[in-house]
């Protein structure tokens, strides 16, 4: 199946800090999702972006899929920004096989 | 209303008990899903429901039960499980297999004793 590698594993930033998160994927896509997993579990939609560019606030996604990678941005970190943040992809081969999720990027904030 | 609906949002059962955890989306979506996620881990797909048919069952042990009473809500019985089945169970749903955008709901915290 499609192999999903994310990085960094973890970071620790000061508040006011930007960011980048990367996403790898080995084979072509036709779903490409960043979520952000809060303390409690929930796992909230940031981005649905199979190739493109989106922006949302602080926050801001790019996909290139021809070469197989996805960049999440984060400016302007707040705390509240802390937690995990994962890629998850589905391949485009035809394959009923949902989302594969990397094994996402850990994030902390400090005030 | 992007919202799915998981119940109960906590659950602590012994190895012999039978329960169930339940899953509801009103968004019009046809297919619904069940993850699986231990502590520190990525979610791990356990079934697949499309049109409310099973797609996918990755190998998941038989003591999973799943069932799809119609498009909008997804159940997972759960009976003779072990400790180690104790995880974050989550629904999730999207307007088509493998199509669309995927939400998630709260999560199921199951505890095996």
């Amino acid at each position: 199946g499609i192999q999903v590698e994310q990085s960094p594993p973890d970071l620790i930033l000061q508040e006011g800090a930007n960011s980048t998160l990367r996403c790898n994927f080995s084979d072509s896509v036709n779903n490409l999702q960043w979520f952000h997993q809060n303390p409690w579990g929930q796992l909230i939609n940031l981005f649905y972006i199979p190739s493109g560019t989106k922006q949302n606030g602080r926050l801001s996604a790019t996909t290139v899929a021809t070469e197989r990678y996805s960049l999440l941005y984060i400016s302007s970190s707040q705390t509240t920004d802390s937690g995990v943040y994962f890629c998850a992809v589905g391949g485009s081969g035809g394959g009923a096989d949902g989302l594969t999720f990397g094994k996402g990027t850990h994030l902390i904030i400090q005030p | 209303d992007t919202e799915v609906t998981q119940t109960p949002k906590h659950l602590v059962m012994g190895m012999t008990n039978k329960k169930s955890l339940k899953c509801e989306q009103h968004m019009g979506h046809r297919a619904m899903y069940w993850y699986k996620q231990k502590a520190k881990k990525p979610p791990e797909l356990m079934f697949v429901y499309s049109y409310e048919k099973l797609s996918i069952n990755e190998s998941v042990p038989s003591r999973f039960s799943p069932e799809c009473p119609n498009s909008s809500l997804l159940n997972l019985h759960l009976h003779a499980l072990q400790p180690e089945d104790s995880a974050l169970y989550l629904c999730a749903s999207s307007p088509g297999l493998n199509t669309g955008e995927l939400f998630f709901g709260e999560g199921s915290r199951l505890t095996v004793l």
